[in-house]
């Protein structure tokens, strides 16, 4: 069965640090996201994606977050100057259409650590 | 805006049926959709009810009724491996919100 593919698994950071958290959603969609979960929080959405363009962000999706989907495979979240909130796992997903139908796919996850 | 309402917790035994409501008040509605994840998990998509009704998917069935902003979650022959958190997510559109979900506890 087809994947999201999220890498690395975990990462660890400094504050202030830059983090690339990426992504390689399933070939034949069209619709990407990410999300994020504080630890005992519920899952929150940060930014939709689509024709390599922004479609809706969060207020959480603030300057310091962009999204690249620099070739036809990679998916990209970057946080630019981490802090210590920014701790917490975070899941790309795709989905084929928005009927609904298909569900969202989702990565198992990075989780961020930000000391 | 969007509203859900779940009960946040639910414990059953290995063998049992067990149903989770759920109520919703959102704009826009497409549809409902159900998630499962388990601790530490990513979400995984269950079902989707796009019309009034059941549908059914293996020991798992989902229920919608738009006039009532219902829907409930049925599972089955419940197992161990189902003990996780599910999400009744108003779904469709360009993005799904997720609420606090239910907490599922199977127990022998």
């Amino acid at each position: 069965e087809p994947e999201v593919t999220q890498t690395p698994s975990h990462q660890v950071t400094q504050m202030g640090q830059e983090v690339i958290l990426r992504c390689v959603p399933i070939s034949n969609h069209l619709y990407f996201y990410w999300y994020r979960q504080i630890l005992g929080q519920k899952v929150e959405f940060l930014v939709s994606f689509y024709n390599n363009e922004i479609s809706e962000k969060s207020e959480i999706f603030d300057d310091q977050f962009s999204v690249e989907r620099p070739d036809g495979s990679n998916f990209t979240l970057k946080i630019r100057s981490t802090k210590l909130e920014d701790s917490a796992m975070y899941f790309c997903a795709s989905t084929k259409d928005l009927t609904g139908y298909y569900g969202y796919t989702f990565g198992s996850g990075t989780r961020l650590t930000v000391v | 805006g969007q509203s859900l309402e779940q009960p946040s917790e639910v414990t059953a035994v290995e063998g049992a049926i067990v149903q989770i409501n759920c109520t919703y008040q959102t704009s826009g509605f497409y549809g409902l959709s159900w998630y499962q994840q388990h601790d530490g998990g990513a979400p995984t998509f269950l079902s989707y009810n796009a019309l009034d009704g059941l549908e059914e998917t293996g020991r798992f069935s989902s229920f919608l009724s738009r006039s009532d902003s219902y829907g409930y979650l049925l599972l089955q022959e419940l197992q161990m491996k189902d003990s996780a958190s599910y999400f009744c997510v108003p779904g469709g559109g360009n993005k799904l919100t997720f609420g606090t979900g239910t907490q599922l506890k199977v127990e022998l």
